[in-house]
């Protein structure tokens, strides 16, 4: 089981905001990075750190966190945001580094 | 540009060994480690390890010791994942992925996986 939790599935209209969480007492200590994954493809970076976004990724996606729950939130999404999302960050177990999210499904309607 | 190109798919009888390589290039090989994650069928992603390219030290997770093995071979910048005696249940894309530190004016953020290979599906079946 994963260290850290999110919710496998989350909807959301065309344009409209959304946020994804995750949480985990590691993240207390940690920021959690995100990761976009869409079918047959690797992931991809979206988020990383307080709030910093890797070239070429649209400023609709944001970060935050509080507490021990990081947010990915994006603001007027696109059909082509729909895809997997997987927060990444230090396992609090201490059984090893990093440990991820898993997932949430997010659909576009 | 940087670049991550894994070997391709691969059909294994269970009981038997794979390889999967993992090539860099666009960057300096030796200057950030390579981590190793599975997805098996449908499900999320799991990190398994990572290797430590300027020494060869590799760190297992918890599950991932013992069957797998991570290697490199510097000399043409590129990283391996053995998995041995094969089970059913190690049917999965695995990934290799860049790890970077990101150094910002009032934050540092470790374990950013910023590049990573196509994936190689390994599929074990008799």
């Amino acid at each position: 089981s994963s260290e850290l939790t999110q919710d496998p599935a989350v909807s959301v209209a065309l344009g409209q905001t959304v946020r994804i969480t995750c949480q985990g007492d590691s993240l207390r200590s940690y920021y959690a990075s995100w990761y976009q994954q869409k079918p047959g493809q690797a992931p991809v970076l979206v988020i990383y750190g307080k709030n910093n976004r890797p070239s070429g990724i649209p400023d609709r996606f944001s970060g935050s966190s509080s507490g021990n729950t990081a947010s990915l939130t994006i603001t007027g999404a696109q059909a082509e945001d729909e895809a997997d999302y997987y927060c990444n960050s230090r396992d609090s177990s201490g059984n090893h580094p990093w440990v991820f999210g898993g997932g949430t499904k997010l659909t576009v309607l | 540009q940087v670049q991550l190109v894994q070997s391709g798919s691969e059909l294994k009888k269970p009981g038997a060994s794979v390889k999967v390589s993992c090539k860099a290039s666009g960057y300096t090989f030796t200057s950030y480690a390579m981590n190793w994650v599975r997805q098996a069928p449908g499900q999320g992603l799991e990190w398994m390890g990572w290797i430590n390219t300027n020494t060869g030290n590799p760190t297992y997770a918890q599950g991932f010791t013992g069957r797998f093995v991570f290697s490199l071979d510097t000399s043409v910048s590129t990283a391996y994942l053995q998995i041995s005696s094969l089970k059913a249940e190690d049917t999965a894309v695995y990934y290799c992925a860049r790890e970077t530190v990101w150094f910002g004016d009032h934050e540092i953020v470790q374990g950013l996986f910023d590049y990573w290979g196509q994936g190689t599906l390994v599929t074990v079946s008799s």
